[in-house]
């Protein structure tokens, strides 16, 4: 079956800092790659879309500058907090499809906590 | 894509068949349901997925009523790894993509010995 990994699977990272989370799609080409955040007891939360070589389509009321999205590649995304605050410690999860697939595939999700 | 209904908790006695319902009263004929489940601090897991008909896989039975308006999930003989969040989710499903999965709350179930 499809494989999506990321790296890190955790981060503990400093209020100001930014912080960059990778995912790739492992033994498939993913032209479209999703990104979710969840805190603690609560659901997934979608927070953007992005297909590879174009901007990043952002959910409302997620802030596009704080949260960088590049799909440089049809098997890299990458997230990027930029200067982080605790209040964005939170579990993120990617997910991505490949073109004939009607499927998405989940990472195991990256835990980063903002001290 | 229409919203689901879940109920928030539900216990199982390991061993038993745990039955996870699901109300899409608002689905349209084309979409799907699928049914997720996100063991702690993992990312979700696919279960299993139908449009119409009854389907099964080698974890669970999907049972869909005629009207499409609700699903039960059903787990035959659950055990304490089956302990997550279980999500019912409704959408398209389309090999050109322009698709996205929402997640609702989910209902989490708890396996006891």
């Amino acid at each position: 079956g499809a494989v999506v990994s990321q790296h890190p699977s955790w981060v503990i990272c400093k209020s100001g800092t930014s912080v960059k989370i990778e995912c790739r799609s492992l033994d498939f080409q993913a032209t479209t790659m999703f990104w979710y955040r969840q805190f603690p007891k609560k659901s997934l939360m979608l927070m953007a879309t992005s297909n590879e070589g174009s901007k990043a389509t952002y959910e409302q009321g997620v802030e596009k500058d704080k949260f960088l999205i590049n799909h440089a590649s049809l098997t890299l995304s990458t997230l990027t907090v930029t200067s982080a605050h605790p209040e964005d410690s939170s579990f993120y999860i990617c997910s991505a499809r490949a073109p004939t697939h009607y499927e998405q595939y989940f990472g195991p999700g990256t835990r980063l906590t903002v001290t | 894509d229409a919203k689901t209904t879940q109920p928030p908790s539900m216990d199982c006695a390991e061993g038993r068949a745990a039955n996870l319902p699901c109300n899409h009263s608002t689905i349209s004929g084309n979409e799907y349901v699928y049914w997720y489940r996100q063991i702690h601090s993992q990312g979700p897991q696919y279960i299993i997925h139908g449009l119409k008909n009854n389907e099964t896989n080698e974890m669970a039975s999907l049972i869909i009523t005629e009207d499409r308006k609700s699903s039960t999930l059903i787990l035959p003989h659950a055990t304490l790894r089956d302990t997550a969040v279980y999500y019912c989710i409704v959408r398209y499903r389309r090999s050109t993509g322009g698709f996205k999965t929402i997640f609702g709350a989910g209902t989490r179930l708890f396996v006891k010995a």
